[in-house]
């Protein structure tokens, strides 16, 4: 069993398009992450939230705490953003359980 | 600041072998996190030290272990090596504990193939 569920697995995407990537998780958390690998492994943290919503720049990240789910949204998404996007989630206990990632590919 | 480096890049060993990696964090974080990425499992949680003391443990075997110095540099081992623990390993640093509630910075990752 899953404890961090991500959807979609793939998305292509054509440049300009608003883009949203789905996170359902099962444990009771004190936290989610958003990450985000590009080719060659390096991983960068975008967001972490433990209620509402954050933005940066183009991106912005949703939780629902109740529903147990969090969304990443792209919006005018550019051929730079191709990347992994991986969900994460730290438990009541500290451990931290990943989503397998949606493997993003914009488009020019 | 410099980053989180971790060292060796690349690694080859053999079967029933043992390895040793090496994590230094961003200066003035004192928590390091160690992961495993591979095709099959994707990304798993090793284990957190904090201070120089282990806090949190993932589930693998006893063959994965680690350490923290006092200068918050980390090291892991893994013993007596598997063909199944050829992986990507990425450590991570944050400024406090517990990470899960930090953010956290992963360095470029150790890739360890065995043979």
């Amino acid at each position: 069993k899953n404890e961090v569920e991500q959807s979609p697995q793939n998305l292509t995407a054509q440049e300009g398009e608003f883009i949203t990537i789905n996170c359902s998780y099962s444990v009771g958390i004190s936290a989610l992450h958003w990450l985000q690998q590009h080719p060659g492994g390096g991983i960068v943290s975008l967001f972490m939230l433990s209620s509402g919503k954050k933005k940066h720049g183009r991106l912005i990240a949703t939780i629902n705490i109740q529903e147990k789910h969090s969304s990443l949204h792209i919006t005018a998404s550019h051929p730079r953003d191709s990347a992994v996007y991986i969900c994460a989630v730290g438990d009541t206990g500290n451990q931290f359980y990943f989503g397998t990632g949606t493997s993003l590919t914009v488009i020019p | 600041k410099a980053g989180v480096t971790q060292t060796p890049r690349y690694l080859i060993k053999t079967r029933g072998q043992q390895v040793t990696l090496s994590c230094s964090p961003i200066s003035g974080h004192r928590s390091v996190s160690w992961y495993q990425q591979t095709p099959g499992q994707g990304l798993q949680f090793l284990f957190e030290y904090f201070s120089e003391t282990q806090r949190n443990k993932g589930n693998f075997p006893g063959r994965f272990s680690g350490r923290q110095f006092s200068n918050s540099r980390s090291e892991m081992n893994v013993s007596t090596l598997e063909l199944g623990d050829s992986a990507l390993y990425l450590c991570a640093s944050s400024l406090g504990y517990p990470s899960a509630q930090e953010t956290q910075y992963f360095g470029p990752g150790t890739r360890l193939l065995v043979l």
